[in-house]
């Protein structure tokens, strides 16, 4: 298994663009999460998915940030217009209910809005 | 959620035994302790999870005291590989989030 697959893993793109993160979870996977880590705030959760409905979207930060999950193997967070303040690594996990319910992290998008 | 304690730093030499500790004074019986790392640059790894029994794997070992209100992560054979940033986690029983604290930054050296 190939793993939690994100792209772009850099983006870098000025202030007022839309910016499209996009996570493959592992398939089979029920839960898919999305969240962000800044140098500041630390790992935070933004969104997680069960069966491509969304669950909890407490932590996303206003509404320039938005997420979807079309179908089981396809995510995506797309913030617009972006900020300087959104620049971070976003992390995509994936995970199947059970007893552990270990989550599998993907490699992250590192994003820089200027 | 309950919340953890963890010390920010610790170093370990390569070739000993790396022990993290962890405190979870208000945990409640439903819940129960993970542990992942964040090796630089990569998304966090799950080592190991517990309720009140140790737990040992491949990874690591888990040892939770008779009171649950305090864990320690031990690495047996600790390698320059093992630097990184370890996470403990308390979490009830299906629940599936995750929070995420500061960490121990543990620095292998040689």
């Amino acid at each position: 298994d190939a793993g939690v697959i994100q792209s772009p893993r850099h983006e870098v793109t000025e202030m007022g663009q839309e910016v499209t993160l996009r996570c493959k979870p592992i398939s089979g996977h029920d839960y898919l999460f999305w969240y962000r880590q800044t140098m500041m705030r630390g790992l935070e959760l933004l969104i997680y998915f069960n069966n491509n409905v969304p669950i909890d979207d407490s932590g996303m930060p206003e509404d320039r940030f938005s997420a979807k999950m079309p179908n089981a193997s396809f995510s995506t967070l797309k913030i617009q217009p972006s900020e300087p303040r959104d620049s971070a690594v976003y992390f995509c996990a994936s995970s199947l209910s059970g007893s552990s319910n270990e989550q599998f992290f993907g490699p992250g998008t590192r994003l820089t809005v200027l | 959620d309950a919340k953890t304690t963890q010390p920010p730093s610790m170093d370990c030499a390569e070739g000993r035994a790396a022990n993290l500790p962890c405190n979870h004074s208000t945990i409640s019986g439903n819940e129960y302790v993970y542990w992942y790392r964040q090796i630089h640059s990569q998304g966090p790894q799950y080592i190991i999870h517990g309720l009140k029994n140790n737990e040992t794997n491949e990874m690591a070992s888990l040892i939770i005291t008779e009171d649950r209100k305090s864990s320690t992560l031990i690495l047996p054979h600790a390698t320059l590989r093992d630097t990184a940033v370890y996470y403990c986690i308390v979490r009830p029983q299906g629940y599936n989030k995750l929070i995420f604290g500061a960490g121990t930054r543990l620095a292998v050296h040689p």
